[in-house]
């Protein structure tokens, strides 16, 4: 079974353009979650959605931020516009009850 | 809120030995999940272990084991055999009630797995 797909896998950017970060959940999961990883900040949760629908979204940093879930099997995290403090590991993670899997992350470097 | 402490920054083993990793959490909840994740250097999260605040039995997966202690409010992971590929960062992270498995994560636990 596939497990949760990310892309791009690594997207470098310039301050001020836009970035959408993709996410396939894994089939038959209902939960879908955004994180974000930094040095300093550790692991972050950002958005999560239960059933395609907006739960809690008291993580994401500020209204350049964005998600969108329009269908069960797929999610979308956007920055507009990007800025260098953006430069993170961010990852998309489902669940169905209690264990979350995450897929592999998307590195984004904003320069 | 709910919180996770790890306050093992980094942690040494010899291979084939046995090693604990310390988790504590904090809350006021019945009910609650605790989870830990492996993140080797490739970046990957990989859940390995779950235990359920109701579970009697301490939860095992292999070579991974949990030891809970409810009144202590610790749930500490043990890896026993230690093996190379064990060297990773590990997360202990906690799941609040009624919250479609929202997680919090701690810090983390660096192991590095020595010959």
């Amino acid at each position: 079974d596939a497990g949760v797909i990310q892309s791009p896998r690594h997207e470098v950017t310039e301050m001020g353009q836009e970035v959408t970060l993709r996410c396939k959940p894994i089939s038959g999961h209902n939960s879908l979650f955004w994180y974000r990883q930094t040095m300093m900040r550790g692991l972050e949760l950002l958005i999560y959605f239960n059933n395609n629908v907006p739960i809690d979204d008291s993580g994401m940093p500020e209204d350049r931020f964005s998600a969108k879930m329009p269908n069960a099997s797929f999610s979308t995290l956007k920055i507009q516009p990007s800025e260098p403090r953006d430069s993170a590991v961010y990852f998309c993670a489902s669940s169905f009850y209690d264990e979350q899997f995450f897929g592999p992350g998307t590195r984004l470097t904003v320069l | 809120a709910q919180k996770i402490t790890q306050t093992q920054p980094g942690m040494f083993v010899q291979e084939k030995e046995a090693v604990t990793l310390d988790c504590t959490y904090d809350t006021s909840d019945q009910s609650y999940g605790l989870f830990w994740y492996k993140q080797p250097s490739s970046g990957e999260m990989i859940f390995l272990i779950y235990q359920g605040s109701y579970d009697e039995q301490n939860a095992t997966e292999g070579r991974y084991s949990l030891n809970f202690q409810k009144a202590r409010k610790s749930a500490n992971l043990v890896i026993s055999a230690s093996q190379l590929g064990d060297s990773a960062m590990y997360f202990c992270a906690m799941r609040e009630p009624g919250t479609a498995s929202k997680l919090t994560f701690g810090t983390g636990t660096r192991l590095q797995v020595t010959l």
